[in-house]
């Protein structure tokens, strides 16, 4: 597609229920990352994947949280049971990795996730 | 892991003027540094980015600086203009992977 696309927009749940948070990458894009964001802060890194596999899943807060890429492309993060403090927008970027060492992140618009 | 510190976290600087903004990193490993702007309810866009390999790189009115021994980096932008206002992330990578952003400088261009 011509740019990051990340569904939904927004996302309003009750604490306990899981969600889904779908990114589809620029084609072509090997690297993707997710990032999260509340308000007033910068991007927390989650995790990023190399083609298929999860090159570094430090970020991710706990074992509620969860993230695929099964085809290399389209990637999925899941939260289960999710809590109050998991609010906030969960931004998508990938990457075409051209010079080595520099990195050029293409967000996504992100996703709103609001628990309730 | 790595930690990046931004300072300041809100700025504003009269139209036309200059703004800096300065970044710390923690990793000496790290050789790769990009800057991202985001305005108001819009998604993060590079802007410039630096490799440890260079101290300084420029991009007409913005300008990034390294200083790899100080594990410093700074956003300089010159004659400032309105639509210069919106929030800076300062950022710092080992070769491009994983990408640890600060936590933002808000600038504001007064009239």
């Amino acid at each position: 597609g011509a740019g990051v696309s990340q569904t939904p927009s927004n996302k309003v749940t009750e604490k306990g229920k899981y969600v889904e948070l779908r990114c589809d990458p620029i084609s072509g894009h090997t690297a993707l990352y997710w990032y999260r964001q509340s308000l007033g802060q910068g991007p927390e890194f989650l995790i990023y994947f190399q083609g298929t596999g999860a090159a570094d899943d430090s970020g991710l807060p706990n074992d509620r949280f969860f993230a695929v890429r099964p085809e290399g492309s389209v990637s999925t993060l899941k939260i289960q049971r999710t809590e109050r403090g998991d609010s906030a927008v969960y931004l998508c970027a990938s990457s075409l990795r051209q010079a080595a060492g520099a990195n050029v992140l293409t967000f996504g618009a992100g996703s709103r996730l609001t628990v309730l | 892991g790595e930690n990046v510190e931004q300072h300041p976290s809100t700025l504003s600087v009269q139209e036309g003027d200059s703004a800096v903004i300065k970044c710390t990193y923690s990793d000496s490993a790290s050789n790769y540094f990009p800057w991202y702007k985001q305005e108001l309810g819009k998604r993060p866009q590079l802007i410039i980015d630096i490799r440890s390999n260079v101290g300084e790189k420029k991009d007409q009115r913005i300008a990034v600086t390294l200083n790899k021994t100080a594990k410093h980096f700074s956003l300089h932008i010159t004659e400032t203009q309105p639509e210069d206002s919106a929030v800076y992330f300062c950022a710092a990578s080992i070769s491009g992977d994983k990408i640890i952003f600060g936590k933002g400088t808000r600038l504001h261009i007064l009239p």
